[in-house]
């Protein structure tokens, strides 16, 4: 089965320099979710998507942006680059948005490896 | 807001059985999800369960949910080394769609 789709798995990149990461969701999915998990640290949300608009903000620094696009994919771009965001950034996507009452659980990426020298 | 606790580590022998357990307190949960990470790779969802329901099954897999004491456990029967990973409990939050606990590490000996 076709599952999330992330590119590129590794980035290097140095400080103050800008990422773009990619996320294509499961086929039909409409729903996408970005997480940062660092080193040892459970994953922490970052923001969400609905059918192209925003539908949940969490832990997301002003220097981070995202959107998703007309076919679903999502792209979350990260400008001036520090050393604390070297992490590894998961996509995730579901069929609606999950939360309460919605048995839709999220599907995650292999994730970007993001490191900042 | 919505806080999920595990135990960090866990050791047991290969054809043991496994019990990692959570809890967590936003008593509104409707799912309570369990996601294995191995070394280097992505979130895999292993098995979820609905909060109206006190255990379900899945192969080798048991999840108990005790909504009053707001306490989840996964039971892996029969571990193998290929079980070896990280285990993290997630509940919805108030305000985001997954909170994650901060994983268990399953260590399989043969």
């Amino acid at each position: 089965a076709a599952g999330v789709i992330q590119s590129p798995r590794h980035l290097i990149k140095e400080k103050r320099e800008t990422a773009t990461l990619k996320c294509y969701p499961i086929p039909r999915h409409d729903t996408v979710y970005w997480y940062q998990q660092g080193p040892g640290q459970d994953p922490q949300f970052l923001i969400s998507f609905y059918e192209k608009m925003q539908s949940d903000k969490g832990s997301i620094p002003d220097r981070f942006s995202a959107q998703q696009f007309s076919d679903y994919h999502s792209e979350l771009n990260m400008s001036s680059l520090e050393l604390g965001d070297s992490a590894l950034y998961f996509c995730a996507s579901s069929l609606g948005p999950s939360g309460q009452g919605n048995d839709s659980p999220l599907h995650f990426g292999n994730g970007t490896r993001l490191t900042v020298t | 807001g919505e806080d999920v606790e595990q135990s960090l580590f866990l050791s047991v022998r290969e054809g043991d059985s496994s019990v990692i357990n959570c809890t967590y307190t936003d008593s509104s949960s409707t799912y309570l999800y369990w996601y294995k990470q191995e070394p280097g790779a992505g979130l895999q969802l292993l098995t979820y369960i609905f909060s109206n329901m006190d255990m379900k099954q899945d192969q080798r897999l048991t999840v108990l949910l005790n909504k009053k004491d707001k306490h989840l456990s996964l039971r892996i029967a029969d571990t193998q080394t290929g079980d070896s990973a990280i285990y993290f409990c997630a509940d919805y939050g108030e305000n985001t769609p997954l909170v994650f606990g901060k994983g268990t590490r399953l260590s399989v000996i043969a």
